[in-house]
Protein backbone atom coordinates (compact mmCIF):
# COMPACT_ATOMS: atom_id res chain seq x y z
CA UNK A 1 0.00 0.00 0.00
CA UNK A 2 1.28 3.70 -0.90
CA UNK A 3 2.36 5.78 2.14
CA UNK A 4 4.61 8.38 3.78
CA UNK A 5 5.80 8.33 7.36
CA UNK A 6 7.04 11.61 9.04
CA UNK A 7 8.75 9.38 11.75
CA UNK A 8 8.99 12.74 14.32
CA UNK A 9 5.67 14.30 15.38
CA UNK A 10 7.17 17.12 17.39
CA UNK A 11 11.11 18.25 16.87
CA UNK A 12 12.16 21.43 19.08
CA UNK A 13 14.84 23.19 17.54
CA UNK A 14 17.09 26.58 19.15
CA UNK A 15 16.76 29.35 16.63
CA UNK A 16 20.22 29.58 14.52
CA UNK A 17 20.61 25.45 14.88
CA UNK A 18 20.60 23.41 12.13
CA UNK A 19 16.74 21.07 11.25
CA UNK A 20 16.19 17.86 9.22
CA UNK A 21 12.66 16.60 9.03
CA UNK A 22 12.43 13.48 7.80
CA UNK A 23 9.76 11.58 5.22
CA UNK A 24 10.23 8.34 4.38
CA UNK A 25 7.37 6.66 1.33
CA UNK A 26 6.23 3.68 0.54
CA UNK A 27 5.30 3.86 -3.68
CA UNK A 28 5.79 1.24 -6.53
CA UNK A 29 5.56 3.52 -8.98
CA UNK A 30 8.21 6.73 -9.40
CA UNK A 31 6.83 9.35 -6.99
CA UNK A 32 6.47 12.56 -7.43
CA UNK A 33 7.75 13.93 -3.93
CA UNK A 34 6.18 17.59 -2.02
CA UNK A 35 6.78 19.18 0.84
CA UNK A 36 4.23 22.20 1.77
CA UNK A 37 4.24 24.19 5.24
CA UNK A 38 0.92 25.19 7.49
CA UNK A 39 1.34 27.96 9.96
CA UNK A 40 -1.06 27.95 12.36
CA UNK A 41 -4.68 28.22 11.29
CA UNK A 42 -3.66 28.69 7.86
CA UNK A 43 -3.71 26.33 4.72
CA UNK A 44 -0.67 24.67 3.07
CA UNK A 45 2.35 26.43 1.23
CA UNK A 46 3.97 24.43 -1.19
CA UNK A 47 8.27 24.34 -0.20
CA UNK A 48 9.45 22.70 -2.60
CA UNK A 49 8.85 19.36 -4.98
CA UNK A 50 10.88 16.89 -6.63
CA UNK A 51 10.16 15.54 -9.92
CA UNK A 52 13.10 14.32 -11.48
CA UNK A 53 16.33 14.80 -12.57
CA UNK A 54 18.90 16.62 -9.33
CA UNK A 55 18.14 14.74 -6.14
CA UNK A 56 19.11 17.74 -4.28
CA UNK A 57 15.89 20.23 -4.32
CA UNK A 58 15.93 24.00 -3.63
CA UNK A 59 12.85 25.69 -1.79
CA UNK A 60 11.60 28.86 -0.59
CA UNK A 61 12.47 30.23 2.68
CA UNK A 62 16.44 28.53 2.36
CA UNK A 63 14.75 24.98 2.49
CA UNK A 64 16.04 21.91 0.47
CA UNK A 65 15.10 18.37 0.61
CA UNK A 66 17.48 15.26 -0.74
CA UNK A 67 15.54 12.48 -2.67
CA UNK A 68 16.90 9.45 -2.01
CA UNK A 69 15.36 6.24 -4.09
CA UNK A 70 17.23 3.62 -2.47
CA UNK A 71 16.31 4.71 1.69
CA UNK A 72 12.92 5.70 0.02
CA UNK A 73 13.40 8.96 1.43
CA UNK A 74 12.45 12.89 1.20
CA UNK A 75 14.52 14.60 4.11
CA UNK A 76 13.56 18.33 4.64
CA UNK A 77 16.67 20.45 5.58
CA UNK A 78 17.61 24.00 7.06
CA UNK A 79 20.88 24.93 7.91
CA UNK A 80 19.74 27.67 10.28
CA UNK A 81 16.35 27.76 11.36
CA UNK A 82 14.24 30.82 12.26
CA UNK A 83 11.55 32.24 14.89
CA UNK A 84 9.52 32.44 11.82
CA UNK A 85 10.02 28.84 10.67
CA UNK A 86 7.75 27.45 13.51
CA UNK A 87 5.53 25.63 11.91
CA UNK A 88 3.43 22.06 10.77
CA UNK A 89 5.40 20.23 7.68
CA UNK A 90 3.81 17.86 5.59
CA UNK A 91 5.39 15.75 3.59
CA UNK A 92 3.52 14.73 0.20
CA UNK A 93 3.50 11.91 -2.58
CA UNK A 94 1.99 11.76 -5.86
CA UNK A 95 1.91 10.05 -9.37
CA UNK A 96 1.52 10.52 -12.74
CA UNK A 97 -1.77 9.28 -13.69
CA UNK A 98 -3.47 9.43 -10.78
CA UNK A 99 -5.34 12.47 -8.91
CA UNK A 100 -4.12 11.50 -5.58
CA UNK A 101 -1.93 13.38 -3.13
CA UNK A 102 -0.47 11.00 -0.12
CA UNK A 103 0.39 12.94 2.99
CA UNK A 104 2.17 12.42 6.17
CA UNK A 105 0.87 13.05 9.27
CA UNK A 106 2.94 15.74 10.12
CA UNK A 107 5.26 17.28 11.67
CA UNK A 108 5.35 19.98 14.13
CA UNK A 109 8.61 22.46 14.59
CA UNK A 110 8.77 24.58 17.59
CA UNK A 111 11.89 27.18 17.42
CA UNK A 112 13.28 28.55 20.89
CA UNK A 113 14.53 31.94 21.43
CA UNK B 1 -0.42 33.95 -8.48
CA UNK B 2 -2.67 31.11 -7.70
CA UNK B 3 -5.50 31.73 -5.78
CA UNK B 4 -7.90 29.44 -3.70
CA UNK B 5 -10.39 31.18 -1.64
CA UNK B 6 -12.54 29.09 0.99
CA UNK B 7 -15.55 31.40 2.13
CA UNK B 8 -15.32 31.26 6.03
CA UNK B 9 -12.57 31.04 8.09
CA UNK B 10 -14.55 29.99 11.11
CA UNK B 11 -17.75 28.48 11.16
CA UNK B 12 -20.09 27.26 13.98
CA UNK B 13 -23.06 25.20 13.24
CA UNK B 14 -25.38 23.05 15.17
CA UNK B 15 -26.10 19.44 15.00
CA UNK B 16 -28.40 18.34 12.68
CA UNK B 17 -27.91 21.69 9.94
CA UNK B 18 -26.97 21.24 6.29
CA UNK B 19 -23.66 23.09 5.84
CA UNK B 20 -22.34 24.46 2.65
CA UNK B 21 -18.44 24.94 2.72
CA UNK B 22 -17.44 27.04 -0.51
CA UNK B 23 -14.50 27.30 -2.52
CA UNK B 24 -12.70 28.96 -5.39
CA UNK B 25 -9.80 28.72 -7.44
CA UNK B 26 -9.19 31.80 -10.12
CA UNK B 27 -6.57 29.55 -12.23
CA UNK B 28 -8.70 27.75 -13.98
CA UNK B 29 -7.45 24.46 -12.63
CA UNK B 30 -9.45 21.13 -13.70
CA UNK B 31 -8.98 19.55 -10.53
CA UNK B 32 -10.29 20.35 -7.11
CA UNK B 33 -10.09 18.53 -4.01
CA UNK B 34 -11.51 18.81 -0.32
CA UNK B 35 -9.64 17.54 2.55
CA UNK B 36 -10.42 16.98 5.98
CA UNK B 37 -7.38 17.89 8.48
CA UNK B 38 -7.29 16.29 12.37
CA UNK B 39 -4.42 16.51 14.76
CA UNK B 40 -2.27 13.43 14.12
CA UNK B 41 -3.95 12.25 11.33
CA UNK B 42 -2.41 14.37 8.22
CA UNK B 43 -5.09 15.01 5.49
CA UNK B 44 -7.78 12.92 4.58
CA UNK B 45 -8.97 13.33 1.00
CA UNK B 46 -13.26 13.77 1.50
CA UNK B 47 -13.96 14.11 -2.46
CA UNK B 48 -12.40 15.20 -5.54
CA UNK B 49 -13.31 16.25 -8.70
CA UNK B 50 -11.42 16.22 -12.31
CA UNK B 51 -14.03 18.25 -14.31
CA UNK B 52 -17.49 19.94 -13.77
CA UNK B 53 -20.04 18.01 -12.55
CA UNK B 54 -17.67 14.98 -11.68
CA UNK B 55 -16.55 13.59 -8.68
CA UNK B 56 -15.33 11.07 -7.21
CA UNK B 57 -15.43 9.64 -3.63
CA UNK B 58 -11.91 10.01 -1.48
CA UNK B 59 -10.86 8.15 1.74
CA UNK B 60 -13.76 9.36 4.45
CA UNK B 61 -16.86 10.35 2.08
CA UNK B 62 -19.54 9.24 4.69
CA UNK B 63 -21.51 12.26 5.67
CA UNK B 64 -20.26 14.44 2.72
CA UNK B 65 -21.46 15.48 -0.83
CA UNK B 66 -20.20 18.16 -3.16
CA UNK B 67 -21.17 20.26 -6.10
CA UNK B 68 -19.41 21.16 -9.30
CA UNK B 69 -21.69 23.13 -10.91
CA UNK B 70 -18.67 25.69 -12.26
CA UNK B 71 -15.26 24.81 -13.22
CA UNK B 72 -14.36 27.60 -10.17
CA UNK B 73 -16.14 26.37 -7.51
CA UNK B 74 -15.99 23.51 -5.23
CA UNK B 75 -18.14 23.07 -2.88
CA UNK B 76 -18.49 20.48 0.39
CA UNK B 77 -22.11 19.79 1.99
CA UNK B 78 -22.46 18.21 5.40
CA UNK B 79 -26.61 16.90 5.05
CA UNK B 80 -26.81 16.77 8.73
CA UNK B 81 -23.86 17.97 10.80
CA UNK B 82 -22.68 15.72 13.48
CA UNK B 83 -20.29 16.59 16.40
CA UNK B 84 -17.25 14.17 15.26
CA UNK B 85 -17.09 16.68 11.66
CA UNK B 86 -16.15 19.18 13.82
CA UNK B 87 -12.68 19.64 11.76
CA UNK B 88 -10.25 21.80 9.59
CA UNK B 89 -11.22 21.70 5.72
CA UNK B 90 -9.44 22.13 3.78
CA UNK B 91 -9.57 23.10 -0.47
CA UNK B 92 -7.27 22.39 -2.92
CA UNK B 93 -6.80 22.88 -6.60
CA UNK B 94 -4.49 21.80 -9.57
CA UNK B 95 -3.77 21.06 -13.01
CA UNK B 96 -5.12 18.28 -15.18
CA UNK B 97 -2.00 16.48 -15.38
CA UNK B 98 -2.70 14.75 -11.74
CA UNK B 99 -0.75 14.63 -8.98
CA UNK B 100 2.08 15.09 -10.54
CA UNK B 101 1.65 18.65 -10.15
CA UNK B 102 1.48 20.52 -7.00
CA UNK B 103 -1.52 21.10 -5.25
CA UNK B 104 -2.44 24.64 -4.07
CA UNK B 105 -4.32 25.18 -1.04
CA UNK B 106 -6.87 27.36 0.76
CA UNK B 107 -6.36 29.05 4.11
CA UNK B 108 -8.95 26.59 5.91
CA UNK B 109 -11.96 26.57 7.29
CA UNK B 110 -12.20 25.62 10.69
CA UNK B 111 -15.96 23.71 11.61
CA UNK B 112 -17.26 23.77 14.84
CA UNK B 113 -20.27 21.58 15.43
CA UNK B 114 -21.92 21.66 18.72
Amino acid sequence: AQSVTQPDIHITVSEGASLELRCNYSYGATPYLFWYVQSPGQGLQLLLKYFSGDTLVQGIKGFEAEFKRSQSSFNLRKPSVHWSDAAEYFCAVGSSGTYKYIFGTGTRLKVLA
Amino acid sequence: DVKVTQSSRYLVKRTGEKVFLECVQDMDHENMFWYRQDPGLGLRLIYFSYDVKMKEKGDIPEGYSVSREKKERFSLILESASTNQTSMYLCASSFPEGSNTEAFFGQGTRLTVV
